[in-house]
């Protein structure tokens, strides 16, 4: 069975601030993927990233940036000078390459980021 | 913009009727997902198509069934509504049925039973 456990329910920072959102899964599989969404207030769900198990290359894309290490299971996120349009809930997902339950997305609870101006 | 449509976007509805969500996938998607979203059980795969045929089956109840049609749009029929089936309903699609494709979220479509 998988699991994706987002430790923080909610968080708020000051407009400029740094913050860093938590992931942390669980998986017997070998290799699997995992995932970045952000859902604003409006309720869609937007793709952020996408991570291969057997790639722990840090990745930055702009404000965003990902840190995945393998030995402590974890997948976090860091948005560097926070803006209100980054206020949303962000979720953390997991899927195995292969097997049984290779095609659904396992989500953790999701982080709800509150930046105030 | 995502490319996934859903509608309606909004549903309200009475305890015992019938809806159908309806999904239309990226351009060049052949795989469809539906998840449902909900406040005590958050974001639960339902179902999962590829390119007509049934994929992948997750916590879906009997009460409600999906379709995908020759052009490729699915639809999730809910029936005998109860208010716990109250959520938001998104439709993803991806290009193949492989996991670690990138799944595209449409916008969701807003379910109130009353």
């Amino acid at each position: 069975a998988q699991k994706v456990t987002q430790a923080q329910t909610e968080i708020s920072v000051v407009e400029k601030e740094d913050v860093t959102l938590d992931c942390v899964y669980e998986t017997r599989d070998t290799t699997y993927y995992l995932f970045w969404y952000k859902q604003p207030p409006s309720g869609e769900l937007v793709f952020l990233i996408r991570r291969n198990s057997f790639d722990e290359q840090n990745e930055i894309s702009g404000r965003y940036s990902w840190n995945f290490q393998k030995s402590t299971s974890s997948f976090n996120f860091t948005i560097t000078a926070s803006q209100v349009v980054d206020s949303a809930v962000y979720f953390c997902a997991l899927t195995p390459k292969a097997g049984a339950g290779s095609y659904q997305l396992t989500f953790g609870k999701g982080t709800k980021l509150s930046v105030i101006p | 913009d995502s490319g996934v449509t859903q509608t309606p976007k909004h549903l309200i509805t009475a305890t015992g009727q019938r809806v159908t969500l309806r999904c239309s996938p990226r351009s060049g998607d052949l795989s469809v997902y539906w998840y449902q979203q909900s406040l005590d059980q958050g974001l639960q795969f339902l179902i999962q198509y590829y390119n007509g045929e049934e994929r992948a089956k997750g916590n879906i109840l009997e009460r409600f069934s999906a379709q995908q049609f020759p052009d490729l749009h699915s639809e999730l029929n809910l029936s005998s509504l109860e208010l716990g089936d109250s959520a938001l309903y998104f439709c993803a699609s991806s290009v193949a049925s492989d996991s670690g494709n990138t799944i595209y979220f449409g916008e969701g479509s807003w379910l109130t039973v009353v």
